[in-house]
């Protein structure tokens, strides 16, 4: 049974990079089988996808975010990554990791989900 | 890009039957699949429909998806309603690689 696992800082200062790390059990992120991703939720709010990646290291990220955000993968650690960089108060959120089932050859449903992290930016 | 719309919420007593719409703002609905997710309180999304119908396994029969093209829209059924269903419920597709969620509707049973 695959799992997913955020870790990282709860607390970025505004301006700062926000970096945060996925462990997977249970699967590999070298397999075709899959995309790896990243959604993340405000306080009270909804579901905001970030971005994904692809073993081959192929990537798409939210057009609102693109310009601040980076992911990765660490093969040796069946881990990916995300960096944000420029943070401000409004990313503040609930940072959750989740496999992305494919159908076909696009990337379709969110399953499952990690636990999620909390991310709070402030000084 | 397209857009996701749901109502803010609904609500609904035990045993009946409530279905939740999502429509699309841009594009066809019927273009790209549509998933539907919950979340109960303090806890992370998790898939009830996926493929515009389908269930995973361990999902109850209770819960259905549709797709209606002439709305644009696609629909999550919940019949024979129970009080642990109350949570939120997300709508999801994609396009061009890009990932689109509805906004969320909170569903209530009492």
């Amino acid at each position: 049974q695959v799992q997913l696992q955020e870790s990282g800082p709860g607390l970025v200062r505004p301006s700062q990079t926000l970096s945060l790390a996925c462990t997977v059990s249970g699967d590999s992120i070298s397999s075709d089988d899959y995309y790896w991703s990243w959604v993340r939720q405000p306080p009270g709010k909804g579901l905001e996808w970030i971005g994904y990646i692809y073993y081959t290291g192929s990537i798409s990220y939210n057009p609102s975010l693109r310009s601040r955000v980076t992911m990765s993968l660490d093969t040796s650690k069946n881990q990916f990554s995300l960096r944000l960089t420029s943070v401000t108060a409004a990313d503040t959120a609930i940072y959750y990791c989740a496999r992305l089932v494919p159908a076909v050859i696009s990337p379709v449903w969110f399953d499952p989900w990690g636990q999620g992290t909390l991310v709070t930016v402030s000084s | 890009n397209f857009m996701l719309t749901q109502p803010h919420s609904v609500s609904e007593s035990p045993g009946k039957t409530v279905t939740i719409s999502c429509t699309r703002i841009s594009g066809s609905i019927a273009s790209n699949y549509v998933q539907w997710y919950q979340q109960r309180p303090g806890s992370s999304p998790t898939t009830v429909i996926y493929e515009d119908n389908q269930r995973p396994s361990g999902v109850p029969n209770r819960f259905s998806g549709s797709i209606d093209s002439s709305s644009n829209s696609a629909s999550l059924t919940i019949s024979g309603l129970k009080t642990e269903d109350e949570a939120d419920y997300y709508c999801q597709s994609y396009d061009s690689g890009n990932q689109v969620f509805g906004g969320g509707t909170k569903l209530t049973v009492l």
